[in-house]
């Protein structure tokens, strides 16, 4: 899994909670993402940073919300406003050259998210 | 959206036997990507294929590309039980003035001892 570490491995909400996924990363990238994927399906864009202080809406980012404070660290809170929040969702880094996502990702072990 | 489709969803092979998995995308691309994804794990890059290239190869790993046929190959030499896993290949797309790394829904494999 590179160095990029997520936490928590498993995570539990009750309906009606907002919850922040952690993602962090030691490999100086200067782009991060975040997934979601559902069981038996491929990966879904949720939100991406290219550049610190800077984000962008994936696919799915209704429901969602992110910062990118820090080059490191690129946090995603699943609100409230998102109605199937169940899943596992993936964080993943990459050097960002410029030319957008072509590079390759390095992705966290993932979180698996629950709502109860 | 969806770039890449994986064929077949699932397969089941024998130790030692030869795993190939395709994947088949709509528009241009610069390059595709194949990564596997252990159950329950992050995903781990396997191999990158440029548009001008035709083959690549990593270890008992095969990877070929036909721009013609908008289409790829995975083939897996000799697979051993530390191959099960499911395998996505990954193309970029042009999307809302960015590039993007879209995924398939993957292809499930199966070594059997």
């Amino acid at each position: 899994d590179g160095g990029i570490t997520q936490s928590p491995k498993y995570l539990f909400r009750k309906e009606g909670q907002n919850v922040t996924l952690s993602c962090e990363q030691n490999l100086n990238h200067d782009a991060m993402y975040w997934y979601r994927q559902d069981p038996g399906q491929g990966l879904r864009l949720i939100y991406y940073s290219q550049i610190v202080n800077d984000f962008q809406k994936g696919d799915i980012a209704e429901g969602y919300s992110v910062s990118r404070e820090k080059k490191e660290s690129f946090p995603l809170t699943v609100t409230s406003a998102q109605k199937n929040p169940t899943a596992f969702y993936l964080c993943a880094s990459s050097i960002g050259t410029g030319a957008g996502f072509t590079d390759t990702q390095y992705f966290g072990p993932g979180t698996r998210l629950t709502v109860l | 959206s969806q770039q890449g489709e994986e064929d077949p969803q699932a397969l089941s092979i024998q130790e030692g036997e030869n795993a190939t998995m395709n994947c088949s995308y709509k528009t241009s691309i610069n390059n595709l990507q194949w990564y596997r994804q252990n159950s329950g794990r992050g995903l781990v890059h396997l191999i990158l294929i440029r548009s001008n290239e035709r083959e690549k190869h990593s270890g008992r790993l095969r990877v070929t590309l036909d721009t013609s046929k908008k289409s790829s190959s995975l083939l897996i030499t000799a697979s051993r039980a530390a191959d099960t896993a499911s395998y996505f290949c990954a193309t970029d797309e042009y999307q809302k003035g960015a590039q993007k790394l879209v995924f398939g829904q993957g292809t499930r494999l199966t070594i059997n001892p």
